[in-house]
């Protein structure tokens, strides 16, 4: 069975600092991995993913994302956060057809 | 692409009352799931259908909780009889499996008050 773990609920930076959200992973299969963001009052949007090749993996918005075997972890990274990216971001995992997402990190960008 | 069509955006009802969420996936989708958000619980999955047949409704929390999926253009939740519990907003999001890839595209959601 999958499962996502993703460690901190709450992310607080400050603008112009690195954002790195945590997302730990486990799947009896390759796993397809995910990144959605949230806005308030909105749906899930698509910011990247990893199905196979290239392990790092770059998203819209500056966002990107390595995926490590070795340590079952997919972490969210940018090197510079900006108070556009204040949102809730979920890891997910997916196989056969059906994701299963993590509890979600709220990410905090203060001025 | 218009994306996924949810409606209402936002509906109010008593305890009790019949609620009837709909969904309309983006064309040429043939997997459509619906998902159920909230401060305690988190987004939660639940029902999936592929090709218009239900495949995993373990998530669908009780009898009082139905989802039909009569064409591949169309979906509903129905919750009878309504439950303050049952307040949340409701996500529909669908995706093809044509590709390798799985993602899902999301609805802007369906915020339900039940009081």
């Amino acid at each position: 069975a999958q499962s996502v773990t993703q460690l901190g609920s709450h992310v607080s930076v400050s603008e112009g600092a690195l954002v790195l959200l945590r997302c730990n992973y486990s799947s009896s299969v390759p796993p397809y991995l995910f990144w959605y963001v949230q806005y308030p009052n909105q749906g899930l949007q698509l910011l990247l993913k990893y199905t196979t090749g290239a392990t790092l993996v770059k998203g819209i918005n500056g966002f990107e994302a390595e995926f490590k075997k070795s340590e079952t972890s997919f972490h969210l990274t940018k090197p510079s956060a900006h108070m556009s990216d204040a949102a809730e971001y979920f890891c997910a995992v997916s196989e056969r057809g059906k994701s299963t997402f993590g509890d979600g990190t709220t990410l905090t960008v203060k001025p | 692409d218009a994306g996924v069509i949810q409606s209402p955006r936002h509906e109010v009802t008593e305890m009790g009352q019949e609620v009837t969420l709909r969904c309309k996936p983006i064309s040429g989708h043939n997997s459509l799931f619906w998902y159920r958000q909230t401060m305690m619980r988190g987004l939660e999955l639940l029902i999936y259908f592929n090709n218009n047949v239900p495949i995993d409704d373990s998530g669908m929390p009780e009898d009082r909780f139905s989802a039909k999926m009569p064409n591949a253009s169309f979906s509903t939740l129905k919750i009878q009889p309504s439950e303050p519990r049952d307040s949340a907003v409701y996500f529909c999001a669908s995706s093809s499996d044509r590709g390798m890839y799985n993602e899902q595209f999301f609805g802007p959601g369906t915020r339900l008050t039940v009081l």
